[in-house]
């Protein structure tokens, strides 16, 4: 399984782009990237999902560079809502959802 | 409304007690999971379960015990066997777990002190 690391903490101001990059040097060629945000004392909650190059929903995007050994999550003008946990998870899509591993994530804080 | 219910959201119970926690899910997904999360740590998988009367152990099984006997109800029991049970337990479901790309929907979670 590809191990995944992320930065422990990042601080913002509101209204300012955050930009949050996971390693996972390991990554196989079957591998998918997933990003979850998970509030305190809440459920995580899927964010984004992407395999190569640029994804982009209503929430976020997701850069994913050739060598697929990191991708950066980046979040545009961020509010004081979106301080929370973000999780980078690496797992192929053959492979059962019991091989998602959810590490300590990034812990964002946002501020005025 | 679609969504995963846990209930109840605080539970306390005494040493040594067994205590089921409740997830019902209305999304009509095949999968449903039970996670354990301590303070400022990531989730950390119990059990899983892909379809009815099926489930798997997952990386912390031992003290736990689930059923499925029906697809919209996964309860988890922590037994007096587990030693450390203080913690928060979310409980997700996906479309099939037959992939680790389907999109995992969690419950509010219930948060589980043993006195």
């Amino acid at each position: 399984l590809a191990k995944t690391t992320q930065p422990i903490s990042m601080d913002s101001y509101e209204g300012q782009e955050v930009n949050i990059t996971c390693s996972h040097n390991n990554i196989a060629t079957n591998d998918y990237i997933t990003w979850y945000q998970q509030f305190p004392s809440q459920g995580p909650r899927f964010i984004i999902q992407g395999y190569k190059t640029k994804v982009t929903n209503e929430v976020a995007s997701l850069f994913i560079p050739a060598d697929r050994k990191s991708s950066t999550l980046s979040l545009p003008r961020v509010s004081l809502s979106d301080t929370a946990v973000y999780y980078c998870l690496v797992a192929a899509a053959t492979g059962t959802a019991s091989k998602l591993t959810f590490g300590t994530g990034t812990r964002l804080q946002v501020t005025l | 409304d679609g969504g995963i219910t846990q209930s109840p959201k605080y539970l306390f119970r005494k040493e040594g007690q067994n205590v089921t926690l409740s997830c019902e899910q209305n999304l009509n997904h095949d999968a449903m999971y039970w996670y354990r999360q301590d303070p400022g740590q990531g989730l950390r998988l119990i059990y899983y379960s892909q379809i009815v009367n099926d489930f798997q152990k997952g990386d912390i099984a031992e003290g736990y015990s689930v059923s499925r006997e029906k697809k919209e109800s996964f309860p988890l029991t922590v037994t007096s066997a587990q030693k450390n049970p203080t913690a928060f337990y979310l409980c997700a479901s996906s479309m099939s777990g037959r992939t680790s790309t389907d999109t995992q929907y969690f419950g509010p979670g219930t948060r589980l002190t043993v006195l």
